[in-house]
């Protein structure tokens, strides 16, 4: 009973490297979503997908791109990054919609940029 | 815009006494609302919700909360804490009719539950 599993777990990039965390669900969920964590600020949407093939821009999408190339997956790929993004990156996944009440969350992926 | 506020960064409660976790909101119109809870290096988990009905919801692990629409409060609840309650705790909100990447999350609470 796997759920929603993120990878890597821990990773540090040095500034302008670039890199893709991966997000895969065995819920046959519809939707997935990009959430970065930062102390006093809650979780905030990067990018989200409500289907194979699509995404859309959340809240912090900037220095972010996403990908929805088969359902089970949704990848973050920062192309240059920067200090600013050091953040905890949450993936989460739910059946969509307005009838959606709560998303299953993946165990997150703490990235610190040096 | 909806917001969210959770006004303590911090609740201290001893074990066996009853907890509570304040939150309040800001939304157009009716509210979905919820409270997650995030144990050390783990993602949210999902507690309870409101979306319409009965004030008082119940949920996960014993806890409760109470939806009272004229002070825009979502208060969570437990009438005797345990230690392994030490975490992490979320209130967020959506409009009524919307989907989950409307939902707004408050700044977070951490409990700490002593014995």
């Amino acid at each position: 009973n796997a759920g929603v599993t993120q990878t890597p777990k821990f990773r540090v990039l040095k500034t302008g490297q670039s890199m893709t965390l991966l997000c895969a669900q065995d819920m046959n969920h519809e939707y997935m979503y990009w959430y970065r964590q930062d102390p006093g600020m809650g979780l905030r949407l990067i990018h989200y997908s409500v289907g194979e093939g699509t995404t859309a821009k959340g809240e912090v999408p900037d220095g972010y791109n996403v990908s929805r190339l088969k359902k089970q997956n949704f990848l973050l790929g920062l192309e240059s990054a920067a200090p600013s993004q050091t953040s905890v990156y949450f993936c989460a996944s739910g059946k969509g919609g307005a009838i959606d009440t709560e998303a299953f969350f993946g165990q997150g992926t703490r990235l610190t940029v040096v | 815009a909806q917001s969210v506020a959770q006004p303590e960064d911090q609740v201290n409660v001893a074990e066996g006494n009853p907890l509570t976790v304040k939150c309040t909101y800001s939304v157009s119109g009716n509210p979905y609302l919820f409270w997650y809870v995030q144990y050390p290096n783990r993602g949210l988990q999902f507690l309870l919700k409101y979306i319409t009905g009965d004030n008082l919801v119940k949920g996960s692990y014993g806890f409760e909360a109470e939806f009272n629409k004229s002070q825009t409060s979502f208060h969570l609840k437990k009438p005797s804490a345990l230690v392994s309650d030490s975490a992490l705790y979320f209130c967020a909100v959506r409009p009524l009719n919307t989907g989950f990447q409307k939902l707004v999350f408050g700044t977070g609470t951490r409990l700490l539950v002593s014995p």
